[in-house]
């Protein structure tokens, strides 16, 4: 079982730069989320997705959008790239009858 | 945001003794989960504890949990040195709230275990 699939696994920008974070999940999850961990800040959460159609903001949202595109992908942009976006993302989906996070393993950003 | 925070920041053990770890938040929640990060890896659930319950075993993990000082402690009894990562803990607000199911963490802990 693949889980929860992140791409690209390294990515380096330029400022200025946009690019998107793709994710998908094959457990039939309802519930998605995207975080960013910093070193010595923990996971910062950025997007929460409930359902299908639907996204709501976390912590640290400014700088990013996101597109639930179907029940599987949820996908985090950057629309014009800066250093302090420099950082390790996850995405997350959530078992509903148990509460329980799956998490993807990471994609390593760095902006130059 | 009611993300936890946990307590102390690091800890450093022998292998074979017990390892706790604390964690406090800051309003009513429904229930509480505590996740394990080895370096570099994503986050791996570890155990989840409702608001009705107090206590909670699983495997060499003891989970407590004490409402009315909104606080929560993660005992890994004979710990190993496989053990050695960063555990997280994440309260989630109960429902009806606009925080709900936005889980969210604090800095973790970070244990190391010593052969």
């Amino acid at each position: 079982n693949a889980g929860v699939t992140q791409t690209p696994k390294f990515q380096v920008l330029k400022t200025g730069q946009s690019m998107t974070l793709q994710c998908a999940q094959d457990m039939n999850h309802n519930s998605m989320y995207w975080y960013r961990q910093d070193p010595g800040m923990g996971l910062r959460l950025i997007y929460y997705s409930a359902s299908e159609g639907t996204t709501d903001k976390g912590e640290v949202p400014n700088g990013y959008n996101v597109s639930r595109l179907n029940k599987r992908e949820f996908s985090l942009r950057l629309e014009s790239a800066a250093p302090s976006q420099t950082s390790v993302y996850f995405c997350a989906s959530r078992q509903t009858n148990t509460g329980e996070l799956f998490f993807g393993e990471g994609s390593r950003l760095t902006v130059l | 945001s009611q993300q936890g925070e946990e307590d102390p920041q690091a800890l450093s053990i022998q292998e074979g003794e017990n390892a706790t770890m604390n964690c406090s938040y800051k309003t009513s929640i429904n229930n509480l989960q505590w996740y394990r990060q080895n370096s570099g890896r994503g986050l791996v659930h570890l155990i989840l504890i409702r608001s009705n319950e107090r206590e909670k075993h699983s495997g060499r993990l003891r989970v407590t949990l004490d409402t009315s000082k909104k606080s929560s402690s993660l005992l890994i009894t004979a710990s190993r040195a496989a053990d050695t990562a960063s555990y997280f803990c994440a309260p989630e607000p109960n429902a009806g709230g606009t925080s709900y199911g936005k889980l969210t963490f604090g800095q973790g802990t970070i244990l190391t275990v010593h052969p």
